[in-house]
């Protein structure tokens, strides 16, 4: 069975602090994306990383993708209230089937 | 907005019953996958359509079924609901050949509980 660690679960920090969130398997997947989602809603997709050891940027956010395509990590500069939300990672396996990890709950106090 | 309505957004239910949840995809896209998602959970796949026939199941029992119709829009039937079958559904709807995954973009869930 594959699966996708996230890890930390759940992290509360100051507006203007630095984070990381990571993403990890035993499993390597073809792509990674990475998703946003708000209460109430279903996920955004915010970027697919494809190529191990590929970096992306999205204003503060940046995602990289491990060299042997088996992790990822989001890490978010300077972060502010309004990045707040579920963060989910998801590994698109050999069957093209979309592997989800549990998600991280970020909060951002003013 | 996406364009991936569902319906209804919110249901009861009691053990035993059955339900069926609706998806209208995104216009142009011809594959609709549905995702059961527990409360502090991430997403868990449950099937997915591509152009009316079933190309993809996760680890979800018989009573969960679907359909997808000419239209791409999507069903999803559940049979003998249990308690743990409480949930936020999501649908997502992509553009994809031969099963490839194109970019989901996902409704706003039906959230069921089943008491």
């Amino acid at each position: 069975t594959q699966l996708l660690e996230q890890s930390p679960q759940f992290l509360s920090i100051q507006e203007g602090e630095n984070l990381t969130v990571y993403c990890n398997s035993s499993s390597v997947f073809s792509s990674l994306q990475w998703y946003r989602q708000e209460p109430g809603e279903g996920p955004v997709l915010l970027v697919t990383v494809v190529t191990g050891g590929e970096v992306k940027k999205l204003k503060r956010l940046t995602f990289q993708f491990g060299d042997a395509r088996k992790d990822s990590s989001l890490h978010i500069t300077a972060a502010q209230p309004g990045d707040t939300g579920l963060y989910l990672c998801a590994g698109v396996n050999s069957n093209y089937q979309l592997i989800w990890g549990a998600g991280t709950k970020l909060i951002i106090k003013p | 907005e996406t364009g991936v309505t569902q319906s209804p957004t919110h249901l009861i239910k009691t053990r035993g019953q059955q339900v069926t949840l609706r998806c209208s995809s995104q216009s142009g896209h011809n594959t609709v996958s549905w995702y059961q998602q527990a409360l502090g959970q991430g997403p868990q796949f449950i099937f997915q359509y591509y152009r009316e026939e079933e190309n993809g199941r996760g680890n979800f029992p018989p009573r969960f079924s679907g359909l997808q119709f000419p239209n791409y829009s999507s069903e999803l039937n559940v049979n003998a609901l249990e308690l743990d079958d409480s949930a936020l559904y999501l649908c997502a709807s992509s553009w994809g050949g031969t099963g490839r995954p194109g970019e989901l973009f996902f409704g706003e869930g039906s959230r069921l509980t089943v008491l």
